[in-house]
């Protein structure tokens, strides 16, 4: 496979599940992202690992746990979401040297999530 | 202050036309990025095309250009030869920092997006 993947596409979870979210990347980035869409508002960086350390939080609530075994996989651990978690998860990748388009992020097709 | 501002929540353009979806940015660093992206309805975000904030030239790619104007802190998308299979929505996004500071800190804002739809 090439690009950036992620599974499943579909979720639908209760507010008492765990579940977990996968990422994969097959392009050599040492940068991996996880964002947040929801409906009606921009896209929301959540968390970035770079070469496996993670190197942004941004006050996301602590029912969501990233973890970056290696360059190319990330994880998002789910437990107790609430409903308004209800969103389009998506992953992405870069080389994030900083040094202008070749910092690009390139983004997989998305993980749907609906929390009853 | 929002940092990216796409005014436009939808638009429409006639197959083969060409079409601006704007974007006008914030910012107080001299080195930046801008991105945009598309966004079709399986929710994959797609690169499109990238204009550094020291290039002198518009980027293009393909059909699509970016119109920068930096005195206006401007980075307009133009699609030349609308076809149906562009409709989607288009994000305009930028990356902030001079790039020497070390990885992992040039986080990528994004614009509320805009939704063109191709009509045949």
């Amino acid at each position: 496979e090439t690009g950036v993947t992620q599974t499943p596409r579909h979720l639908v979870m209760g507010m008492t599940n765990k579940k977990s979210l996968k990422c994969e990347q097959h392009l050599g980035h040492n940068a991996m992202y996880w964002y947040k869409q929801s409906a009606k508002k921009p896209l929301e960086l959540m968390f970035v690992y770079n070469f496996k350390e993670q190197t942004e939080n941004n006050s996301v609530p602590s029912r969501f746990s990233p973890e970056c075994p290696n360059s190319s996989h990330l994880f998002l651990h789910l437990h107790t979401l609430q409903p308004e978690d209800s969103a389009l998860y998506l992953c992405a990748s870069s080389q994030d040297l900083g040094t202008g388009k070749e910092d690009t992020q390139y983004f997989g097709p998305g993980t749907r999530l609906t929390v009853l | 202050a929002q940092k990216i501002t796409q005014t436009q929540p939808g638009m429409f353009v006639q197959e083969k036309e060409a079409v601006t979806l704007d974007c006008t940015y914030d910012t107080s660093d001299q080195s930046y990025g801008l991105f945009w992206y598309k966004q079709p309805s399986s929710g994959e975000m797609i690169f499109l095309i990238y204009q550094g904030s020291y290039d002198e030239q518009n980027a293009t790619e393909g059909r699509y250009s970016l119109n920068f104007q930096k005195a206006r802190k401007s980075a307009n998308l133009v699609i030349s030869a609308s076809q149906l299979g562009d409709s989607a929505m288009y994000f305009c996004a930028m990356r902030e920092g001079h790039g020497y500071s070390g990885a992992g800190s040039y986080q990528l804002t994004f614009g509320k997006g805009t939704k063109l739809s191709v009509i045949p």
